[in-house]
């Protein structure tokens, strides 16, 4: 059974550090990992999909890598802002079978950036 | 694109009554949509995994008599919780599958008097 742990539970940190969440899974045997941000109340925006078959994946401030064999991914965000306060998810789904598209969630990493 | 809605955001219903909760697929069809249970301060659990013109397939530990699951079109999939009492009070989330990824709606908080 797949399980996703992200660390840490919670951080904070003053505007404009760089910062680094990680995640690790289990079962290296995954289709892909995404990165989710969710408000408080709020449903989940997804921020990086990586393919099992990739490294990393970028997307303005972000940066998610992704080490399949060791199962771990990081996602690093740079210069950080109060507008990223909220909670992290990491979430895996798992290759193949009757397991094809679900997502294991990890507890989530609650992030504040204060002024 | 790969937007997905739910239908309510909030409602408050009286222990012993069910509510019927809608995703729908604005803008492409899903085969595939996941149900998701979120209580405060925890994460995404899994409930069960509709499939459009088949039976939900629904996880370890889940009442299926309890949450009743339809996927009747390609757009729409519904979780009907019945017979509602306070500890399944909780922030339902759904989920569409599309191109191997999947997009969530925005939620819908469920509060059980």
């Amino acid at each position: 059974k797949q399980e996703v742990t992200q660390i840490p539970a919670a951080l904070s940190v003053p505007e404009g550090e760089n910062l680094v969440l990680n995640c690790s899974f289990t079962d290296s045997a995954i289709y892909n990992l995404q990165w989710f941000r969710q408000d408080p109340g709020k449903g989940l925006t997804s921020l990086l999909l990586i393919q099992s078959s990739q490294r990393e994946q970028t997307s303005g401030r972000l940066n998610a890598s992704l080490d399949k064999s060791s199962g771990r991914s990081t996602l690093y965000i740079a210069a950080s802002q109060p507008g990223d306060s909220a909670t992290y998810l990491c979430a895996v789904s798992n290759a193949g079978g009757t397991s094809y598209g679900k997502l294991t969630f990890g507890q989530g990493t609650i992030l504040t950036v204060h002024p | 694109g790969a937007v997905v809605s739910q239908h309510p955001s909030r409602v408050i219903c009286k222990s012993g009554t069910s509510v019927k909760i809608e995703c729908r697929s604005l803008d492409f069809q899903a085969t595939t949509m996941f149900w998701y249970r979120q209580f405060p301060k925890q994460s995404l659990m899994l409930m069960a995994t509709s499939n459009e013109g088949s039976k939900a397939t629904y996880e370890q530990g889940v009442e299926k008599d309890k949450f009743l699951i339809n996927h009747a079109s390609l757009t729409l999939s519904t979780l009907t919780v019945t017979s509602a009492h306070p500890e399944d009070s909780s922030f339902y989330i759904c989920s569409a599958l599309y191109l191997a990824e999947q997009y969530f709606g925005p939620g819908t908080r469920l509060t059980v008097t």
